[in-house]
């Protein structure tokens, strides 16, 4: 069973704009939230992370808001480009293991 | 240094067969995971390793066995294999809670 709900699941923004993608976790005993990215043909990449200690975190163009109370993440990127097209999976992860749940991941198109 | 290196890239098998994939890395990682990447299902965890000679089950592990024999290398093994097992798999490792890296992945075909 899924544990992490990612919203949506496809998204086109034009050049200059700001996508947001969504995630909802069930499971409280992970303690780590990352964001990977991923290109066609290849294997994801940690973008960005986060604590649940931290209510926001930046890096670069990329920013992570984290709402414990509501059990959900997001990441925003700003300033889009069309090389940020890809496929976005948020994830939560154990630090006693490093093992990670992964959303259903959201593909992005940015327009030029 | 290579990072996390996977062997083969493609691979077609008929049902029934057994096969090996190869994870190596090279970062002296004491975690090591298989994934599994179906489309509109993200990455779903088959087996993972804390550490040399440890192996745990993740979220689907029937029909996949593992090994880590040495640090260095994670195992994925493949008896009888099935159609529904035909997939990207992914290795991965990791030092704690700093993220994991990716291996490129082996596209698995079983007719």
């Amino acid at each position: 069973q899924q544990q992490v709900k990612q919203s949506p699941q496809s998204l086109i923004v034009q050049k200059g704009g700001i996508p947001i993608i969504n995630c909802a976790y069930e499971n409280t005993a992970f303690d780590y939230f990352p964001w990977y990215q991923q290109f066609p043909g290849k294997g994801p990449a940690l973008l960005i992370a986060i604590r649940p200690d931290v209510s926001e975190k930046k890096e670069g163009r990329f920013t992570i808001s984290f709402n414990k109370s509501a059990k959900q993440f997001s990441l925003h990127i700003m300033d889009s480009q069309p090389g940020d097209s890809a496929t976005y999976f948020c994830a939560q992860g154990s630090g006693n293991t490093g093992k990670l749940i992964f959303g259903q991941g959201t593909t992005l198109q940015v327009k030029p | 240094n290579a990072g996390v290196t996977q062997t083969p890239k493609f691979r077609v098998l008929k049902t029934g067969q057994s096969m090996t994939l190869l994870c190596a890395q090279d970062m002296n990682h004491e975690y090591m995971y298989w994934y599994r990447q179906d489309p509109g299902m993200g990455l779903r965890l088959i087996h993972y390793s804390v550490g040399e000679g440890t192996t745990a089950k993740g979220e689907v592990p029937d029909g996949y066995n593992v090994s880590r024999l040495k640090k260095q290398n994670f195992l994925l093994g493949l008896e009888s294999a099935a159609p529904s097992q035909t997939s990207v798999y992914f290795c991965a490792s990791s030092y704690s809670r700093t993220g994991a890296f990716f291996g490129q992945g082996t596209r698995l075909t079983v007719v």
